[in-house]
C-alpha cells in the first residue's frame, strides 16, 4: 500500500516475554520515527532513524527498548521482559527526509498482562 | 524538556457551528503541525505550517503560525459530524533532534 504499514495491530503478552513490532515505511522515505502513545495521551518520542542509522534514541525508556533498521527501510521495535507499563499503542512514522512532514502508520497495541 | 498546551480539552460541537482550538510553548518552534486520530488509527496529517505570520487552509480547516513561534490556531468551519475525534498539534524544530512534541489532544464531540 501507499501509507505507512505496521504489523502486528494487536499484541498480548504476558510479562516477562520479549515482543517485536515491525514497521513498513513509505516507500522511499529515509526518517522514520517511532512514538509511544499512552491512553488519551499524545505520542511520545522513542527514536529516530535516518536510513538504516539510529541517530537518536533518547526516548526509549529503558534498556529493554531496542529498535533497528538495518537496511534502511523496514523497522523493528523490540522490547525484552515486557512489564505492565509498557502497554500502550506504538506507533510508527515515516518522512521523505527529517524536514518533511511525517506520516503515521495506524499502530500496535500492546496489552502486557 | 519541551511542552505543548492543548486547549481546550474536548468540546462538544452543534453540527453547522465552527470549532476554534489552540496550541501554546514555552519553546520555540520552526514548524507546527496538525493531526486528526480517529480510534484505532494513527494520526493523519491535516495541516504544516513552516513560517511565523503563516495562514493555511484545507478545505473547511484554517491554521495559524504564531508569530512569536510559541503558538498555533486550528479553526473548522461549519462542522459535520465526521469532524469528530481527537486533534492534535505537534512542533518540530531540528535543534531538538527531528522528532515531533506533541500536545495532549483535543477531543471533538457531536452535540445529540
Amino acid at each position: 500500500g501507499a501509507g505507512v504499514s505496521q504489523s502486528p495491530r494487536y499484541k498480548v503478552a504476558k510479562r516477562g516475554q520479549d515482543v517485536a513490532l515491525r514497521c513498513d515505511p513509505i516507500s522511499g522515505h529515509v526518517s522514520l520515527f517511532w512514538y509511544q502513545q499512552a491512553l488519551g495521551q499524545g505520542p511520545e518520542f522513542l527514536t529516530y532513524f535516518q536510513n538504516e542509522a539510529q541517530l537518536d534514541k533518547s526516548g526509549l525508556p529503558s534498556d529493554r527498548f531496542f529498535a533497528e533498521r538495518p537496511e534502511g527501510s523496514v523497522s523493528t521495535l523490540k522490547i525484552q521482559r515486557t512489564q505492565q507499563e509498557d502497554s500502550a499503542v506504538y506507533l510508527c512514522a515515516s518522512s521523505q527526509n527529517s524536514n518533511q512532514p511525517q506520516h503515521f502508520g495506524d499502530g500496535t497495541r500492546l496489552s502486557i498482562l | 524538556g519541551q511542552q505543548l498546551n492543548q486547549s481546550p480539552q474536548s468540546m462538544f460541537i452543534q453540527e453547522g457551528e465552527d470549532v476554534s482550538m489552540n496550541c501554546t510553548s514555552s519553546s520555540i518552534f520552526n514548524t507546527w503541525l496538525w493531526y486528526k486520530q480517529d480510534p484505532g488509527e494513527g494520526p493523519v496529517l491535516l495541516i504544516a505550517l513552516y513560517k511565523a505570520g503563516e495562514l493555511t487552509s484545507n478545505g473547511r480547516l484554517t491554521a495559524q503560525f504564531g508569530i512569536t513561534r510559541k503558538d498555533s490556531f486550528l479553526n473548522i468551519s461549519a462542522s459535520i459530524p465526521s469532524d469528530v475525534g481527537i486533534y492534535f498539534c505537534a512542533g518540530h524544530r531540528s535543534e531538538y533532534g527531528n522528532k515531533l512534541v506533541f500536545g495532549a489532544g483535543t477531543i471533538l464531540r457531536v452535540k445529540s
